[in-house]
């Protein structure tokens, strides 16, 4: 399968703090990236989509100043989580879409908890 | 709105039994259909999805439109078939933003 790392795996950050969580596809170029967000004991959920060179467009409920998408590469995503509270501890999962086989690849996902 | 519903959230089946695990999906028009697996300690990755009509490590799943299921079966589990699965499914075909379900614990007994 496709190689798709995302960093860092695990981060303890404060209130009030930001933390940016980088996703990289290195063995294709991704048009398109979604993120993902997993409370525990739950699905999946999807934040964010976001296309190479343009905003992302994000779901309902999903506060955009607050999850700042960046797709300024076609291998490159990154998600910052601003101003952190304690309710944004979460699972984040990066997904890159491979545009030949059109088949959607995961990071290995980014815990974090906001202390 | 789209939805996928795993009805068992955890499931435990001895080894070499049959395994059925269930997913049903809500949507007026015609989704595509995915199963994803999360072994231990690595990421989510694709196990099968209805358009290829594949056979991943022994396990099908079937698209019945008429009863909106999309059903994971494999005929002889085994160990390493420990995991946890997802069904999912996505409105647009080439562009994969999946709805997910809430996912099943697979526990093989040996």
């Amino acid at each position: 399968g496709a190689v798709v790392s995302q960093h860092p795996s695990w981060v303890i950050c404060k209130s009030g703090t930001s933390v940016k969580i980088e996703c990289r596809s290195l063995d294709f170029q991704a048009t398109t990236m979604f993120w993902y967000r997993q409370f525990p004991k739950q699905s999946l959920m999807l934040m964010a989509t976001s296309n190479e060179g343009s905003k992302a467009t994000y779901e309902q409920g999903v506060e955009k100043d607050k999850f700042l998408i960046n797709h300024a590469s076609l291998t490159l995503s990154t998600l910052t989580v601003t101003s952190a509270h304690p309710e944004d501890s979460s699972f984040y999962i990066c997904s890159p879409v491979d545009p030949k086989s059109t088949e959607a690849f995961f990071g290995q996902g980014t815990r974090l908890t906001v202390v | 709105a789209q939805r996928v519903t795993q009805p068992e959230k955890l499931l435990s089946v001895f080894k070499g039994a049959p395994v059925e695990l269930k997913c049903n999906y809500s949507y007026s028009g015609s989704p595509e259909l995915f199963w994803y697996v999360q072994y231990s300690r690595q990421r989510l990755q694709l196990l099968l999805r209805h358009i290829s009509r594949e056979s991943i490590k022994g396990f099908t799943a079937d698209l019945n439109k008429g009863e909106t299921s999309f059903h994971l079966k494999k005929p002889f589990a085994q160990e390493e078939d420990s995991a946890m699965y997802y069904c999912a499914l996505t409105t647009n075909f080439g562009n994969e933003k999946l709805t997910f379900g809430t996912g099943t614990r697979l526990t093989i007994i040996p």
